[in-house]
C-alpha cells in the first residue's frame, strides 16, 4: 500500500488554479526529493516534475511543485480541459531498502 | 528519443511464470538503472523493483509484495531489460511498465499480465 497520501479527487473550471498536496514521511519526502507523474486516460504515465520544482522540457510552466517538510505539492494554474488526469507523486524511501514510493493518485476534473 | 517497448505479457494460470522483456533504444542502456512499476485495473501506480547498470554493481531492490517471486535482470548488449515472474497470484493482475533511472523518468507503453484460472 502506498506510503504517500494524496486527495483522491480535485477539481476545478478552465482558468483556475488547482492544487493538490502530497503527505509523506521522514524516510521518504522527508529526505528524498519528490517527482510528479501525469497520467492521461489509458495511456503510460508521464514524468511531469522531478526534484521537487523542474520541469522536463516540453511540460509547460503552468505545472509547478513545491516542497516543504514531509509534504509536497503540484499546482496547476490556468488549468485546462487537456489535464484531466490521474497525478501521483513519488519519492525514495530509504527505510528498510531504498524503495520508490508513490502516491495514492489525485484524479483532476476539468469541470 | 527514448524509446521503451515491452512485450510477453498474457493471460496466465495461479501459480504459472511468465518472463516480460523490454527493449530500449535512444540512449546508452548499460549506462542507465532501469525498473519496473505496474498498475493493476482502476487503480494506483506500484514500484516492484530496480536494477542498476553494471558499472554501479548491477544490484537489485525489489518491494516486499514482489520479493522472492520476480527477478529484474538486463541484457546490455541487447538492450533489453527483463522480469522473470513465478508463483504469480490473481493479485498479479496488473499491466506492467519498465522505466529508467532513479528519476523514473520514462515509461514504456505497457503490457498486460492476467492471472487467472
Amino acid at each position: 500500500q502506498s506510503v504517500l497520501t494524496q486527495p483522491p479527487s480535485a477539481s476545478g473550471t478552465p482558468g483556475q488554479r488547482v492544487t493538490i498536496s502530497c503527505s509523506g514521511g521522514s524516510s521518504n519526502i522527508g529526505s528524498n526529493s519528490v517527482n510528479w507523474y501525469q497520467q492521461l486516460p489509458g495511456t503510460a504515465p508521464k514524468l511531469l516534475i522531478y526534484t521537487d520544482n523542474q520541469r522536463p522540457s516540453g511540460v509547460p510552466d503552468r505545472f509547478s511543485g513545491s516542497k516543504s517538510g514531509t509534504s509536497a505539492s503540484l499546482a496547476i494554474s490556468g488549468l485546462q480541459s487537456e489535464d484531466e488526469a490521474d497525478y501521483y507523486c513519488a519519492a525514495w524511501d530509504d527505510s528498510l531498502n531504498a524503495h520508490y514510493v508513490f502516491g495514492t493518485g489525485t484524479k483532476v476534473t476539468v469541470l | 528519443e527514448v524509446q521503451l517497448v515491452e512485450s510477453g505479457g498474457g493471460l496466465v494460470k495461479p501459480g504459472g511464470s511468465l518472463r516480460l522483456s523490454c527493449v530500449v533504444s535512444g540512449f546508452t542502456f548499460r549506462n542507465v538503472w532501469m525498473g519496473w512499476v505496474r498498475q493493476a485495473p482502476g487503480k494506483g501506480l506500484e514500484w516492484l523493483g530496480r536494477i542498476k547498470s553494471k558499472a554501479d554493481g548491477g544490484t537489485t531492490d525489489y518491494a516486499a509484495p514482489v520479493k522472492g517471486r520476480f527477478t529484474i535482470s538486463r541484457d546490455d548488449s541487447k538492450n533489453t531489460l527483463y522480469l522473470q515472474m513465478s508463483s504469480l497470484k490473481t493479485e498479479d493482475t496488473a499491466v506492467y511498465y519498465c522505466t529508467t533511472g532513479e528519476l523514473v523518468a520514462h515509461w514504456g507503453q505497457g503490457t498486460l499480465v492476467t492471472v487467472s484460472s
